[in-house]
């Protein structure tokens, strides 16, 4: 079906309000990631699914930072208290069981101000 | 040892050359090395991709060149086009854990 859709495109959230970046991963595929893309860089690992269970949190930065794929389907990283050093573009890629290509949606750019 | 680290930083390139990125990796462990281009306002998407146990893959316009002894991996894009400008990002991962570890990214730029 479908790529990989992100919503919102684009979030502004003032200091300390919480947030919350929802990712459509493509229908089937099992594994999911997601990422944080500071402007001019690399994107940088945050945390990976398989189906619901979450098999790998070690980037998310502080424990303000949560994520979830209940149905192992549909997740959403939430950001409690956002900081001014969160704005960046939070990026979610998916792949299948049966290769590592991971495919990404278009991000979604969060401004903290 | 988790870093992989990218060359050059900004590249510019007449239209019909050959463009050329280059990577280098320290962890032995990595076994699949994909180059991702990503326009702006675009989340990356998958150019090419090599396993190390081949030298060489070629895809249309786009090689992975692949050195295992010296722990590099680079990409060409001959006839390079004004269309292929874009940030271009080289990472790796292995079996263990899908997590790609990325490089800071090359914005190429094609002159027409």
């Amino acid at each position: 079906g479908a790529g990989v859709s992100q919503s919102p495109r684009y979030k502004v959230a003032k200091r300390g309000q919480d947030v919350a970046l929802r990712c459509d991963p493509i229908s089937g595929h099992v594994s999911l990631f997601w990422y944080q893309q500071a402007l001019g860089q690399g994107p940088e690992f945050l945390t990976y699914f398989q189906n619901e269970a979450q098999l790998d949190k070690s980037g998310l930065p502080s424990d303000r930072f949560f994520a979830e794929r209940p149905e192992g389907s549909v997740s959403t990283l939430k950001i409690q208290r956002t900081q001014q050093e969160d704005s960046a573009v939070y990026l979610c890629a998916s792949s299948s069981t049966f290769n590592y290509e991971q495919y990404f949606g278009p991000g979604t750019r969060l401004t903290v101000t | 040892q988790q870093q992989v680290k990218q060359s050059p930083q900004s590249l510019i390139v007449q239209k019909g050359g050959i463009s050329i990125i280059n990577c280098a990796y320290e962890n032995t462990a990595f076994d699949y090395f994909p180059w991702y281009q990503q326009f702006p306002g675009k989340g990356p998407a998958l150019l090419i991709a090599i396993r190390p146990d081949v030298s060489e893959k070629k895809e249309g316009r786009f090689t992975i060149s692949f050195n295992k002894s010296a722990k590099q991996f680079s990409l060409h894009i001959m006839d390079s086009q004004p269309g292929d400008s874009a940030t271009y990002f080289c990472a790796a991962t292995m079996d263990s854990n899908y997590q790609l570890i990325w490089g800071a990214g090359t914005k190429l730029i094609i002159k027409p």
